[in-house]
């Protein structure tokens, strides 16, 4: 069965900071998808990156940058020179090939602080 | 470009009341359609989701029914709520199961 584990409940930083958040997964399969989603206080998910099981490249996208690494399934999620909109709950979520259901983390809630 | 609506956007209900949540999406065709719940403490829970018209898959057995009678249109029902029923719904589309799946803006729903 697929899991997902963000071990951080909940991160606090002063804005400006880098912030890493943490992503870890377990799949049997070799072909699946990962997601990152931010919830903000308004609570609808908004989609931030998708990344398939063969890509391992690192993508950028802004101040947003993604670690996949299938060596230690990770899929880790930094925000550089964080802001106060930043602030929410980010989920890490899995799909395997041949499923069809998204199974996601409990979420790390993030607090950015002036 | 596509788009998702759900409504109410926020719900009181008693116990034992019936439930109908509706959810559309506009700028697609045949999507695949999803009702996720997520309780406190965060976790968000696949209830049901369908491939087309008239094809409903449960995930968890529970006190929750779903229907899909027109294409874009996907609707959450109970014929009586719990209080375990509180929580926030969420609907979400992809194009494909596979594909990334777009969530609507969720409703929020008491059982008091």
């Amino acid at each position: 069965a697929q899991k997902v584990t963000q071990a951080q409940t909940e991160i606090s930083v002063v804005e400006k900071e880098d912030v890493t958040l943490d992503c870890v997964y377990e799949t049997r399969d070799t072909t699946y998808y990962l997601f990152w989603y931010k919830q903000p206080p308004s609570g609808e998910l908004v989609f931030l990156i998708r990344r398939n099981s063969f890509d391992e490249q690192n993508e950028i996208s802004g101040r947003y940058s993604w670690n996949f690494q299938k060596s230690t399934s990770s899929f880790n999620f930094t925000i550089t020179a964080s802001q106060v909109v930043d602030s929410a709950v980010y989920f890490c979520a899995l799909s395997e090939a041949r499923g069809n259901k998204l199974t996601f983390g409990t979420g790390t809630q993030l607090k950015v602080e002036l | 470009s596509q788009t998702i609506h759900q409504w109410p956007a926020t719900l009181v209900q008693p116990v034992g009341s019936p439930l109908s949540l509706e959810c559309t999406v506009e700028g697609t065709s045949n999507p695949n359609l999803y009702w996720y719940r997520q309780a406190a403490g965060r976790g968000l829970q696949l209830l049901f989701y369908s491939v087309g018209i008239g094809q409903i898959s449960s995930e968890v057995p529970q006190n929750l029914s779903a229907s899909r009678p027109q294409d874009r249109q996907f609707i959450l029902s109970s014929k009586k709520l719990l209080l375990s029923d509180s929580g926030f719904y969420l609907c979400a589309w992809s194009v494909r199961r596979q594909d990334t799946q777009y969530f609507g803006p969720g409703t929020r729903l008491t059982v008091l």
